[in-house]
């Protein structure tokens, strides 16, 4: 079964950027630009922050972007704020079995 | 504005079957190649897609993990679909979530409901 590798955590400090990657292969991320992330709170639904990739739905801040190089997504989050703290999941079509997977989850800190 | 919201027991016994229903309002689940989802978050974990269905292309997909226990079907009257679970074990406690499901050419969830928490404990 494929698997999206994402960090465990990363941190940063406000007003500066981080970038949060989202590993997977050659027969999904390396190969399609189905990828999408998500913003969760604690104790809140997931909101979904960049989609096809690079998109954003109305509403999201532009301080999120997303890109990719090979077989990794990455998340981009610029000027870093006190409620950008919360846990961010990359999800990606992985073929005609499997379908779909969310990554394993990166819980971000603003120190 | 389509809204989505997930009742369900709570509560649930080992080997039971879960069952939980997601009311979609502001919009149709029968709309154009709309798919509707379930979507879990155990304690301490990740999120997992367990599976989704369209009702104009009388479609259901389930991920891999869950296949053989889990069935998604709805009631487009009441504009409704629900999760079955069987033989659940402590295992499926966990956040409940529904969610569009964006397929074609696509594949993310765009609406998502708040959440519905089930535990499995006897």
């Amino acid at each position: 079964q494929s698997a999206l590798t994402q960090p465990a955590s990363v941190s940063g400090s406000p007003g500066q950027s981080i970038a949060i990657s989202c590993t997977g292969t050659s027969s999904d991320i390396g190969s399609h630009d189905l990828l999408s992330w998500y913003q969760q709170h604690p104790g809140k639904a997931p909101r979904l922050i960049i989609y096809e990739g690079n998109k954003r739905p109305s509403g999201v801040s532009t301080r999120f972007s997303g890109s990719k190089a090979d077989n990794t997504a990455s998340l981009t989050i610029s000027g870093l704020q006190a409620e950008d703290e919360a846990d961010y999941f990359c999800c990606s079509y992985v073929g005609s079995h499997t379908f779909g997977l969310f990554g394993g989850g990166t819980k971000l800190t603003v120190l | 504005q389509l809204q989505l919201q997930e009742s369900g027991p709570g509560l649930v016994e080992p080997s039971e079957t879960l069952s939980l229903t997601c009311t979609v309002s502001g919009g149709s689940i029968k709309s154009g190649s709309d798919h509707w989802g379930w979507i879990r978050r155990p304690p301490g974990k990740g999120l997992e897609w367990i599976g989704s269905i369209c009702f104009t292309e009388n479609t259901e997909y389930y991920g891999p993990s869950l296949r053989s226990r889990v069935t998604i079907s709805g009631d487009t009257s009441k504009n409704q679909f629900s999760l079955k679970l069987n033989s659940v074990t402590a295992a499926d406690t966990a956040i409940y979530y529904c969610a569009r499901h964006l397929w074609h050419s696509k594949w993310y969830f765009d609406v998502w409901g708040r959440g519905t928490p089930i535990t499995v404990s006897s």
